[in-house]
């Protein structure tokens, strides 16, 4: 099993401009989440989606869009970055209550 | 809403027994889990405490007190790659499963 995968591992944008971080599990969990880290603090949630079709906000929702087609693959969606959104950016699947499998994350710039 | 204090650094000898405490404010609490992360590493999971009392796993101890809204990650015979960052996390919607982090306790493991 590959676990949680995150694409790509760096990204650097300019304001404005949109993108898809990619993330997919192949352990069959049905809960996903994203959480973004910025330098010295905890993770804060941003989307989760706890089956296909389900989604709702977490903690920091402005600015990024999710969907679950699949119970594989959980992208997160910015619609229009901003150096505010400046973070390492990590996907989450878990199966069993509180034992999260996080992706190695994707290290997002924005200029 | 949901906050959690954790000191911010922790610094200890290889051998010896380090205390890392959280204390927590919840609207509602359903367990309490700690997590590591590596300089550059994804959070990886280490033990959940739902009930009272200490749950021990390896070199690794968690302890809860649901009525002081508290808890301890006990790191035994610590070793240099210990050095690491801990993050106490609660769970306080079990509908959610959604996890609020606390900021993180930077553990630095001296020779």
């Amino acid at each position: 099993n590959a676990g949680v995968t995150q694409t790509p591992k760096f990204q650097v944008l300019k304001t404005g401009q949109s993108m898809t971080l990619q993330c997919a599990q192949d352990m069959n969990h049905e809960y996903m989440s994203w959480y973004r880290q910025d330098p010295g603090m905890g993770l804060r949630l941003i989307h989760y989606s706890v089956g296909a079709g389900i989604t709702d906000q977490g903690e920091v929702p402005n600015g990024y869009n999710v969907s679950r087609s699949t119970t594989e693959d959980f992208p997160l969606r910015l619609l229009s970055a901003a150096p505010s959104q400046t973070s390492v950016y990590f996907c989450a699947s878990a199966k069993r209550d509180n034992e999260q499998f996080f992706g190695p994350g994707t290290r997002l710039t924005v200029l | 809403g949901q906050s959690l204090e954790q000191p911010s650094e922790v610094t200890a000898v290889e051998g010896a027994i380090v205390q890392i405490n959280c204390t927590y404010q919840t609207s509602g609490f359903y367990g309490l889990s700690w997590y590591q992360q590596h300089d550059g590493g994804a959070p990886t999971f280490l033990s959940y405490n739902a009930l009272d009392g200490l749950e021990e796993t390896g070199r690794f101890s968690s302890f809860l007190s649901r009525s002081d809204s508290y808890g301890y990650l006990l790191l035994q015979e610590l070793q240099m790659k210990d050095s690491a960052s801990y993050f106490c996390a609660v769970k306080a919607d079990t509908g959610r499963r959604a996890l609020t982090f606390g900021s993180g306790t930077r553990l630095q493991v001296q020779p």
